[in-house]
């Protein structure tokens, strides 16, 4: 079973200051890893892919990859309120047509 | 414009009932997929049609049948609705099934509730 692990949460941090979200993955041919975000009773939105090791920045948004490790995860910059939402992890299933959700991080920000 | 469509919105029924959800996208996409997302808040894949061709049927009851008429609709009815399958059912495309093409587009979900 492909698996995708998030801790549920939820996270609280300040406004203002850095959310660090992290996940990992037990498939070691996964090529492609998303990030979205899901606000409460909405439907998820695509905030960042990445399919190389290292960063990958988008305005306030980092993702990190690091395949050797299995891990992914994200940095919230000056979060503010607005970004309070869950945010699920989604890998690829290696060779499969889909990709794989992680329960999601819940992150509030408290102002 | 809405790019992945659902209808309806919510619907509520008893035990024992037969329903109809539709979803539609106007991207282009050769890829749909259906996804229940339940009370815990996990999202998980039922079925994907790549171009009208079914490609990944996870292990759903065969109450559950979805159909694709073209590549730009695809419809899920379930038949006998249990308690069980209370839940948000999302539609999604991508445009490719591989890489970065995988990137999901998700309609607005349809809010199923089963008395």
């Amino acid at each position: 079973q492909k698996e995708v692990e998030q801790n549920s949460g939820p996270l609280s941090v300040p406004e203002g200051a850095i959310a660090s979200l992290n996940c990992t993955y037990s498939d070691r041919g996964s090529q492609s890893f998303f990030w979205y975000r899901q606000y409460s009773g909405k439907s998820p939105e695509l905030i960042m892919f990445i399919y190389s090791n290292g960063d990958k920045e988008d305005g306030r948004f980092t993702a990190q990859l690091n395949k050797a490790s299995q891990y992914v995860s994200l940095l919230i910059r000056d979060s503010q309120p607005s970004d309070s939402a869950t945010y699920l992890c989604a890998v690829d299933s290696g060779g499969y047509q889909k990709v794989t959700f992680g329960i999601g991080t819940k992150l509030q920000v408290i102002p | 414009d809405t790019a992945v469509s659902q209808t309806p919105k919510y619907l509520v029924t008893q035990m024992g009932n037969d329903k109809s959800i539709k979803c539609e996208q106007n991207l282009g996409h050769d890829t749909m997929y259906w996804y229940k997302q339940d009370s815990k808040k996990f999202l998980k894949i039922m079925f994907s049609y790549n171009n009208k061709e079914l490609i990944i049927n996870e292990t759903v009851p065969n109450r559950f049948s979805p159909k694709s008429p073209d590549k730009a609709h695809l419809n899920l009815h379930i038949n006998s609705l249990e308690l069980g399958d209370s839940a948000v059912y999302f539609c999604a495309s991508s445009q490719e099934s591989g890489g970065a093409g995988l990137q999901q587009f998700f309609g607005p979900g349809t809010r199923l509730t089963v008395l």
